[in-house]
């Protein structure tokens, strides 16, 4: 079985100030994970994904995430926030051998205010 | 690359009517999912197709929704009667997932979003 958990679900935070978005995973076998946004009444776009090769990985927009196997995390980071960056955010976990079944987390709503 | 393409966009019904949304995935594309997402919460995964098989339908309520793949390309998801409970999004995504499950990238539609009264 898999899951994973997003421990805030509402993240509020300055513009131009630090953002970090915490997503918890559980998998019986080696998981991908990956970072979706949905801006309002928008389709769910793909900010980064890890596959078993480096560990910190980097997306668009300025966002990036650490794979921390011993702390079974996946956080979503980025150094300075911007308006546009206000949106949902889910974390998403597959296993390989697992029929490549997307887990979505509950979603965190972003805020970027002035 | 042209995406992943739903209709319709917007659906209005009435309790115990029938509704039918499509789905047509990026071209070459083998799995093909449908998720619910109901307000305020994550996409839930209705049914998985591996070109026009089910993977997984686990989650489906098979007594009132129904999806096919005939052609492994294009599909369609259907709920009879509708629930004043079904009021969601409906996402279809593809993926050029193939049995190595090495590239398992999904590709997410705009949606339909449905609000049944």
């Amino acid at each position: 079985a898999q899951s994973v958990t997003q421990l805030d679900s509402h993240v509020s935070v300055s513009e131009g100030t630090p953002v970090l978005l915490r997503c918890n995973y559980s998998s019986s076998y080696s998981p991908s994970l990956f970072w979706y946004v949905q801006h309002p009444n928008k389709g769910l776009q793909l900010l980064l994904k890890y596959t078993s090769a480096a560990t910190l990985v980097k997306g668009i927009n300025g966002f990036e995430a650490e794979f921390k196997k011993s702390e079974t995390s996946f956080h979503l980071t980025k150094p300075s926030a911007h308006m546009s960056d206000a949106a949902e955010y889910f974390c998403v976990v597959t296993v390989t051998g697992g029929g490549n079944k997307l887990t979505f987390g509950t979603g965190t709503q972003l805020k970027v205010e002035l | 690359e042209a995406g992943v393409a739903q209709s319709p966009r917007y659906k209005i019904i009435e309790k115990r009517q029938s509704v039918a949304f499509w789905c047509n995935p990026i071209s070459g594309h083998a799995t093909l999912y449908w998720y619910q997402q109901i307000l305020g919460q994550g996409p839930k995964l209705l049914i998985q197709f591996q070109n026009n098989g089910v993977v997984d339908d686990s989650q489906l309520p098979k007594d009132r929704f129904s999806a096919e793949r005939l052609k492994g390309v294009d599909s369609t998801l259907k709920i009879q009667p509708a629930k004043l409970e079904d009021s969601a999004v409906y996402l279809c995504a593809s993926s050029p997932t193939g049995h190595n499950f090495m590239n398992t990238e999904a590709f997410f539609g705009q949606g339909t979003r449905l609000t049944v009264v």
